[in-house]
């Protein structure tokens, strides 16, 4: 069965900070994998990644991705309180052509205190 | 640019009653979804569309018909409703499609069954 597993389940930090958030995957047809935030309501899409090895980077946020060894991670630095949310991993499954899912982790709730 | 649409933004039903989830999108997006999260759990795909009068069966399509006659709504139909569908609904949109792109999502309508 294909499954995300996300680690740590909850977070808590201080402001600045540095946390990773770690996405592992089992996934047939693997086509990506993506990063989204979600604070209130909706999730908000922050990185996608489809080769091993190449960092993303959005200002204090970063993301990479091992096909290898089937896991992502996602670090923030020098964390701010505006970056309290869930953050969600998915991978995208192909079925063939346009067909295919997005299978999503459970999240990682991080809390970041001042 | 209003992006997703999603209404209504709350609702209670008693069971065996039905409803329709609105939602629009003003992107000209091919690709819709509809995604249920239930507390502590990683998003669901309920159904999705490819295009106008292109749907498809998601993970957890049992209980809900949806229909695509253009290319801007995507309606959620929930018929005879049970306990088992209290959940917080996602609509949601992409470009390119979910396993190629990201996805733009709307701010959810929490539904209670009761």
């Amino acid at each position: 069965e294909d499954k995300v597993v996300q680690s740590p389940l909850s977070l808590v930090v201080h402001e600045g900070d540095t946390v990773t958030l770690n996405c592992s995957y089992e996934v047939t047809n693997f086509r990506s994998l993506l990063w989204y935030k979600q604070e209130k309501k909706a999730p908000t899409f922050l990185f996608m990644l489809t080769s091993s090895g190449i960092e993303k980077k959005s200002g204090r946020l970063s993301s990479i991705l091992d096909k290898k060894e089937l896991f992502s991670i996602l670090n923030i630095t020098a964390t701010q309180t505006g970056d309290s949310a869930v953050y969600l991993c998915a991978v995208g499954r192909s079925y063939g052509g346009s067909q295919g899912n997005l299978i999503f982790g459970k999240g990682t709730k991080l809390s970041v205190k001042p | 640019n209003a992006g997703v649409t999603q209404t209504p933004k709350f609702r209670i039903l008693k069971i065996g009653q039905s409803m329709t989830l609105q939602c629009t999108q003003d992107m000209n997006h091919n690709y819709m979804y509809w995604y249920r999260q239930d507390p502590g759990m990683g998003l669901k795909l309920i159904y999705y569309s490819v295009g106008a009068g292109i749907t498809d069966k998601g993970e957890v399509p049992n209980g809900y018909n949806v229909s695509r006659s253009t290319t801007e709504d995507f309606p959620l139909r929930l018929e005879l409703a049970a306990p088992s569908q209290t959940s917080v609904y996602f609509c949601a949109s992409g470009r390119q499609g979910f396993i190629t792109g990201e996805l733009f999502f709307g701010e959810g309508s929490r539904l209670t069954v009761l």
